[in-house]
């Protein structure tokens, strides 16, 4: 159950575009995985942004999207805006419902 | 609308026990599969444990197998997590949740704080 790696910290400027990645092995990120996106901001709970690796839920702004392949997922996220700084997790679990792993998260850094 | 409140979050000895519990409305509970997040001060999310809808299979992280037992009561819509000899690594927020699958419902509820501390 090794957590999946993401970098500590990004940061960009408004306007700009940031790529998050989260990497693991095949086994945590291949297809029969749940690949999730959280946000969270300073005192609440984890909200998602991104689900089975591309799909974005209803109400999440079309500035963020996501990609996944076999060992690596990411969430994208173009015209960076001063309310886009939080913390960032990617989540996996398999379709086999076993365990969940989270990455160790990316704080994100609006300039 | 969905709510999950987990209560029974408090101040705890190292070694001694704790129930957190967690009710769930505004959706179909004994659909879903339930989960136990845990965060602790200033750090990372980390899966705690998971219930499959019946109850019937549940499974752990290594860092609390074995001491921890999560369970479910389905007539309720409650969520339980048992927690037996704590330790002072086990002090976090602790959050009850719904995780997205395919389909995008996904739900946590506000979290209980779990000290453990002599």
């Amino acid at each position: 159950q090794s957590a999946l790696t993401q970098p500590a910290s990004v940061s960009g400027s408004p306007g700009q575009s940031i790529t998050i990645s989260c990497t693991g092995t095949s086994s945590d990120l291949g297809g029969y995985n749940y690949v999730s996106w959280y946000q969270q901001l300073p005192g609440k709970a984890p909200k998602l942004m991104i689900y089975d690796g591309t799909n974005r839920p209803s109400g999440v702004s079309n500035r963020f999207s996501g990609s996944k392949s076999a060992n690596t997922a990411s969430l994208t996220i173009s015209g960076l805006q001063a309310e886009d700084e939080a913390d960032y997790y990617c989540s996996s679990y398999p379709s086999s419902s076993t365990h969940v792993v989270f990455g160790g998260g990316t704080k994100l850094t609006v300039l | 609308e969905v709510q999950l409140v987990e209560s029974g979050g408090v101040v705890v000895q190292p070694g001694g026990s704790l129930r957190l519990s967690c009710a769930a409305s505004g959706f179909t509970f004994d659909d879903h599969i339930m989960f136990w997040v845990r965060q602790a001060p200033g750090k990372g999310l980390e899966w705690v444990s998971l219930i499959s809808w019946d109850g019937d299979t549940t499974y752990y992280a290594d860092s609390v197998k074995g001491r921890f037992t999560i369970s479910r009561d389905n007539s309720k819509n409650s969520l339980y997590l048992q927690m037996n000899s704590l330790r002072i690594e086990d002090t976090a927020l602790y959050y009850c949740a719904k995780l997205a699958t395919a389909v995008q419902s996904d739900y946590w509820g506000q979290g209980t704080l779990v000290t453990v501390s002599s």
